[in-house]
C-alpha cells in the first residue's frame, strides 16, 4: 500500500461547477499537507500549503486537513477552463522530504 | 526573478548510454531536490541537498543514478547505462533554507527517453 493514495481521475466537470479533489494516507506522522497544480509539460507549483489539521481559504480554493481520518481535500468554486490541470496533494512530516500522490488530472469544460 | 530552470528540456538515448541533467536553482536557494515523475507515477524523490550538509540520496533507485552540487548553486543528476526503465521526467525543485516543508519552486522538467 502505497503512503499517499490519490485517484488519478481524469475528472470532467462543467465550468462554474464545485471540483473535491481528494487523498488518503496512512502515515500518522505527516503535518504538512500540501497541494500542487501541474500544467500539461511544466513542473508542478504550490497552490495551497496547510500545517496539521484544520481549513485554509485562498481565493477559490480551499483545503481541508482531516488527520483523525487521514484524509485530505481540495476544493475549487467556480471552477475554470484554466483550472484544468493535474493537482498533487503532497505531504511531509517535519522533514523536507516530500511524498506525492500520483495526481489528478482534471478537465474543466466551457 | 529567474525562476528554476532545466536542461535540456528533452533527451533521447540509446540503452546504455550515460546522460547528464542539469538543473539551475533560484539564487539563494540553499535546498535542492530532484524528483522523477513516470507516467501514471507520482513524483518520486530522489536525492536532497541541504547547504554543506551530505545530501539525502536514500531515494536514489540504483547505483546507476549519482548527482552533485557544485558551489552549493548548479546539480547534475548522472544515469550511467540507462535503461528503458529510467525514461521519465526528470524534476529539480528548489527552497530556501528555514522555508518549511513544502515550499519547493519547480523547475520544467527535463523528459528523458531510452531507446
Amino acid at each position: 500500500q502505497k503512503e499517499v493514495e490519490q485517484d488519478p481521475g481524469p475528472l470532467s466537470v462543467p465550468e462554474g461547477a464545485i471540483v473535491s479533489l481528494n487523498c488518503t494516507y496512512s502515515n500518522s506522522a505527516f503535518q504538512y499537507f500540501m497541494w500542487y497544480r501541474q500544467y500539461s509539460r511544466k513542473g508542478p507549483e504550490l497552490l495551497m500549503y496547510t500545517y496539521s489539521s484544520g481549513n485554509k481559504e485562498d481565493g477559490r480554493f480551499t483545503a481541508q486537513v482531516d488527520k483523525s481520518s487521514k484524509y485530505i481535500s481540495l476544493f475549487i468554486r467556480d471552477s475554470q477552463p484554466s483550472d484544468s490541470a493535474t493537482y498533487l496533494c503532497a505531504m511531509s512530516p517535519y522533514t523536507d522530504k516530500l511524498i506525492f500522490g500520483t495526481g489528478t488530472r482534471l478537465q474543466v469544460f466551457p | 526573478g529567474a525562476g528554476v530552470s532545466q536542461s535540456p528540456s528533452n533527451k533521447v538515448t540509446e540503452k546504455g548510454k550515460d546522460v547528464e541533467l542539469r538543473c539551475d536553482p533560484i539564487s539563494g536557494h540553499t535546498a535542492l531536490y530532484w524528483y522523477r515523475q513516470s507516467l501514471g507515477q507520482g513524483l518520486e524523490f530522489l536525492i536532497y541537498f541541504q547547504g554543506n550538509s551530505a545530501p539525502d540520496k536514500s531515494g536514489l533507485p540504483s547505483d546507476r543514478f549519482s548527482a552533485e552540487r557544485t558551489g552549493g548553486s548548479v546539480s547534475t543528476l548522472t544515469i550511467q547505462r540507462t535503461q528503458q526503465e529510467d525514461s521519465a521526467v526528470y524534476l529539480c525543485a528548489s527552497s530556501q533554507q528555514g522555508s518549511g516543508p513544502g515550499e519547493q519552486f519547480f523547475g520544467p522538467g527535463t523528459r528523458l527517453t531510452v531507446l
